[in-house]
């Protein structure tokens, strides 16, 4: 089975440009959450999308965005890019809506901010 | 302000030696408490957890101790082996907001042969 798969694996962008990174959830996952981790730190809740819709943001600026298709993929926007928007960006998919005890991670997007 | 406190940054053990990670919190609705490990290039991925209605849980050669009066929890990892050389993180979610985890900063581990 594949597990939760994420692309581009990698990202070079410059500052005030837009990115979207995708994620692909477990198959039958219909949860999808989007967290960063900067070098260093623990990751950081971005968003959760169960069923298409938004159940929770963390407290990230409105450049976040992120959106959940009816195939459960899932795409996060980052728009007018900032330097210390270089991170490692995670996806984590799970069956139900409380995500929390059946998370999976994909490996990540890379995205380096010059 | 960072909800949960981890220890140490990094740890150096001897093969088949005890690792052992410190975690602590403040928030008192966190009721799920799950410690993942992660290796470079990959994303974390769920090595065993706890609720705080258990004092200890046990699997394999990893166990959780949680002290639900003092908030803390940890992670010993018996018999420490090379390919457990990681980075280890604790997290906590709250029964309110169940699909929000609040991760820790990590603790590289380093096994030496």
């Amino acid at each position: 089975d594949a597990g939760v798969t994420q692309s581009p694996t990698h990202l070079i962008k410059t500052r005030g440009q837009q990115v979207t990174l995708r994620c692909s959830p477990i198959s039958g996952h219909k949860s999808v959450s989007w967290y960063q981790q900067v070098l260093g730190q623990g990751p950081q809740f971005i968003f959760q999308y169960y069923e298409k819709e938004e159940r929770g943001r963390g407290n990230f600026p409105d450049r976040f965005s992120a959106r959940q298709f009816p195939n459960y993929s899932s795409e996060l926007n980052v728009n007018a890019l900032l330097l210390g928007d270089s991170a490692l960006y995670l996806c984590a998919s799970s069956l139900e809506v409380r995500g929390g005890y059946g998370y999976t991670f994909g490996s990540g997007t890379r995205l380096t901010v010059v | 302000q960072q909800q949960v406190k981890q220890s140490p940054q990094s740890l150096i053990v001897q093969k088949g030696g005890i690792s052992i990670i410190n975690c602590a919190y403040e928030n008192t609705a966190f009721d799920y408490f799950p410690w993942y490990q992660q290796f470079p290039g990959k994303g974390p991925a769920l090595l065993i957890a706890i609720r705080p209605d258990v004092s200890e849980k046990k699997e394999g050669r990893f166990t959780i101790s949680f002290n639900k009066s003092a908030k803390q929890f940890s992670l010993h990892i018996m018999d420490s082996q090379p390919g457990d050389s990681a980075t280890y993180f604790c997290a906590a979610a709250d029964k309110y907001n169940f699909n929000k985890f609040y991760f820790g900063s990590g603790t590289k581990l380093n096994v030496k042969p």
